[in-house]
């Protein structure tokens, strides 16, 4: 398995409060990206990284930020949680020419 | 942009039935495509993957093959156990400005009864 691990695993949060996910690999892989799973929605990109310190924003990135400042950790921030936020957010990395591998998964609730 | 679309779910079927899970894909360029398998409480898995026209992926009894012509990239296997029960993405990567992007359908649920 790809060595992918993403913090918390489970987190229960009160609106308006800063909650930071992190996302940590041990396979010096490039490409890094967060992805929120919802119920018929599929996987939606947040945002993604192609560097470090290279981000840029995917197709549901209001509300998020992200930082990479070195090459195996992506932390994805919500400024102030908000309940639209509950969801299950999916790290993924990959390299140039193959396929993204994914981390657990960790399941936010925000009340 | 880049999209994929995938039957909607829940696919029931018996243990031993056909499967099928169509998957079509509208791309830039020439995409490379894959179908990731998840289960309950995991990550998405790669099941298998192609990247060119004509090519045939397999795995685990498994195949799809990249039909450029139709756009397509359907999931089957001949005969399925329980242990099939997952949800099943399909998924294409282009490269947009240098940066590779994968990008899901919404998934399709596979229930397959004993």
């Amino acid at each position: 398995d790809a060595g992918i691990t993403q913090s918390p695993r489970h987190k229960v949060t009160e609106t308006g409060t800063p909650v930071t996910l992190r996302c940590h690999q041990t396979e010096n892989h490039r490409y890094m990206y967060w992805y929120r799973q919802d119920p018929g929605h599929g996987l939606r990109l947040i945002h993604y990284s192609y560097g470090v310190k290279d981000t840029d924003k995917g197709e549901v990135s209001d509300g998020y930020s992200v930082s990479r400042s070195k090459t195996e950790d992506f932390l994805l921030t919500l400024e102030s949680a908000t309940s639209s936020q509950t969801s299950v957010y999916f790290c993924a990395i990959s390299e140039l020419g193959q396929e993204a591998f994914f981390g657990q998964g960790t399941r936010l609730t925000v009340v | 942009g880049d999209s994929v679309t995938q039957m909607e779910g829940p696919v029931t079927l018996s243990e031993e039935a056909f499967l099928t899970i169509n998957c079509t894909y509208t791309a830039t360029g020439y995409p490379s495509l894959f179908w990731y398998v998840q289960y309950p409480g995991e990550g998405l898995q790669l099941l298998l993957k192609a990247t060119k026209a004509d090519d045939k992926g397999s795995n685990k009894g498994f195949e799809a093959t990249y039909r450029k012509e139709t756009t397509s990239f359907h999931l089957e296997k001949g005969s399925v156990q329980v242990s099939d029960s997952a949800v099943y993405f399909c998924a294409l990567r282009t490269a947009s400005g240098g940066s590779y992007i994968p990008t899901f359908g919404r998934g399709t649920s596979l229930i397959v009864h004993p």
